[in-house]
């Protein structure tokens, strides 16, 4: 199998505080993983590569510095919004590479900014 | 970078129709094209997928066709039934910095089955 969680899986946090996301690939080792970001009825947008060990690589337009990914073994990546805001609420979704190419997706965080 | 287009955004069918998702891609060296459906609220489930160096692959009443040299790819489904209903999106891997690793995803299709 290939078995991908999240967690949480529903948060409500307050403006102006961080909020952690964890994404673990339960039955094999990922090097890498992909963190997306979708809103109501639109695609899902890649926020960011992270790779097992190093930086991870993001997306033209995403801040850095706000959204801090980890990716400290390789079951297990983190992605944390600093300093939250109502616009940042959205549905956070990772996905784990296996062999090859395939993705396999977490059940996505739906974070709500109030 | 790779740029994904997918056509048309919403599609509606008869039960026992087929169903017809059109994608174009930007990037003449994506060599992975990867489908995903998407129920309301839950995560994207892989369909079906096709390497570069295959042009139709077939699974039950899911086939994806390629055409690398017009760079588009497309999905059909064949017999639809109400539980087809969904968002499908199509996707490509794109160039992540050191090797084509990421997925770029397409605007997605709301498909509706009607019974």
């Amino acid at each position: 199998g290939a078995v991908v969680s999240q967690h949480p899986s529903w948060v409500i946090c307050k403006s102006g505080t961080s909020v952690k996301i964890e994404c673990r690939s339960l039955d094999f080792q990922a090097t890498t993983m992909f963190w997306y970001r979708q809103f109501p009825k639109q695609s899902l947008m890649l926020m960011a590569t992270s790779n097992e060990g190093s930086k991870a690589t993001y997306e033209q337009g995403v801040e850095k510095d706000k959204f801090l990914i980890n990716h400290a073994s390789l079951t297990l990546s983190t992605l944390t919004v600093t300093s939250a805001h109502p616009e940042d609420s959205s549905f956070y979704i990772c996905s784990a590479r296996k062999a090859g190419e395939t993705q396999y997706f977490g059940p996505g965080t739906r974070l709500l900014v109030l | 970078g790779e740029n994904v287009e997918q056509h048309p955004s919403t599609l509606s069918v008869q039960e026992g129709d087929s169903a017809v998702i059109k994608c174009t891609y930007s990037d003449s060296a994506s060599n992975y094209f990867p489908w995903y459906k998407q129920e309301l609220g839950k995560r994207p489930q892989l369909i079906i997928d096709i390497r570069s160096n295959v042009g139709e692959k077939k699974d039950q009443r899911i086939a994806v066709t390629l055409n690398k040299t017009a760079k588009h790819f497309s999905l059909h489904i064949t017999e639809t039934q109400p539980e087809d209903s969904a968002v499908y999106f199509c996707a490509a891997n794109g160039y992540g910095g050191t090797s084509y690793d990421k997925v770029i995803f397409g605007p997605g299709t709301s498909l509706s089955v009607i019974p």
